[in-house]
């Protein structure tokens, strides 16, 4: 089945600093979500790319495709701590492999 | 607006005990989706429901069972729980099925022990 690597597992970063992860997959993705889950909630989406090579901003937040269609990464600019929490990448491919693949997910502390 | 909500938050169970969690959704979604969620895992698909009146099964089904009750809700059951079960639930659902690429809305989860 599909696999997605998702890195780093956890990360510990000064406010303000700009912070970078990102999935790779075994196989080709049609479509690459990232989620954020805070605790107690459930997973809560933050960016949906859809094309090979697009790059999708959400406030402080950004996102690309990979051209390969095989990875994807996410970026946060000037972290805040509200920006604490779990990112998770998730991945669909197409015909009989449409449902979610996700990633092991993103733990994310910033620091006063 | 509600989006997805899942009954009970809470719940703990004695080993062979049975269980049925709820997840209904009113944002007339056609797809439904039960995941757990395991420490370092990520989530995991468990059942889903492409539309309603269809259900298959995901990456880990074995010792659950789900009902598409009707459009809204989709139910996981587990029949005789085992402490491996013991997880975080999560119902999703999406708005459309086929070539569709709408992304999934998530419930708040369900915390479920096993003793």
């Amino acid at each position: 089945g599909q696999q997605l690597n998702q890195s780093p597992q956890s990360m510990f970063i000064q406010e303000g600093e700009d912070v970078s992860m990102n999935c790779t997959s075994s196989s080709i993705f049609n479509t690459w979500l990232w989620y954020k889950q805070d605790p107690g909630e459930g997973p809560v989406l933050l960016i949906a790319l859809y094309k090979a090579g697009e790059l999708t901003s959400n406030g402080r937040l950004t996102a690309q495709f990979g051209i390969t269609r095989k990875d994807s990464f996410l970026n946060i600019s000037a972290s805040i701590p509200s920006d604490v929490g779990i990112y998770f990448c998730a991945g669909r491919g197409s015909g009989s492999a449409r449902q979610l693949t996700f990633g092991s997910g993103t733990q994310l502390t910033v620091l006063p | 607006n509600a989006g997805v909500t899942q009954t009970p938050k809470f719940q703990v169970l004695k080993t062979g005990q049975s269980m049925t969690l709820q997840c209904a959704q009113d944002m007339n979604h056609n797809s439904m989706y039960w995941y757990r969620q395991d420490p370092g895992m990520g989530l995991r698909l468990i059942y889903y429901s492409a539309s309603e009146g269809t259900t298959d099964k995901g990456e880990v089904p074995n010792g659950y069972n789900v009902s598409r009750l009707n459009k809204r809700e989709f139910s996981l059951r587990l029949e005789s729980a085992a402490p491996s079960q013991t997880s975080v639930y999560f119902c999703a659902s999406r708005p459309v099925t086929g070539a569709s690429n709408q992304p999934q809305h998530f419930g708040d989860g369900t915390r479920l022990s096993i003793l």
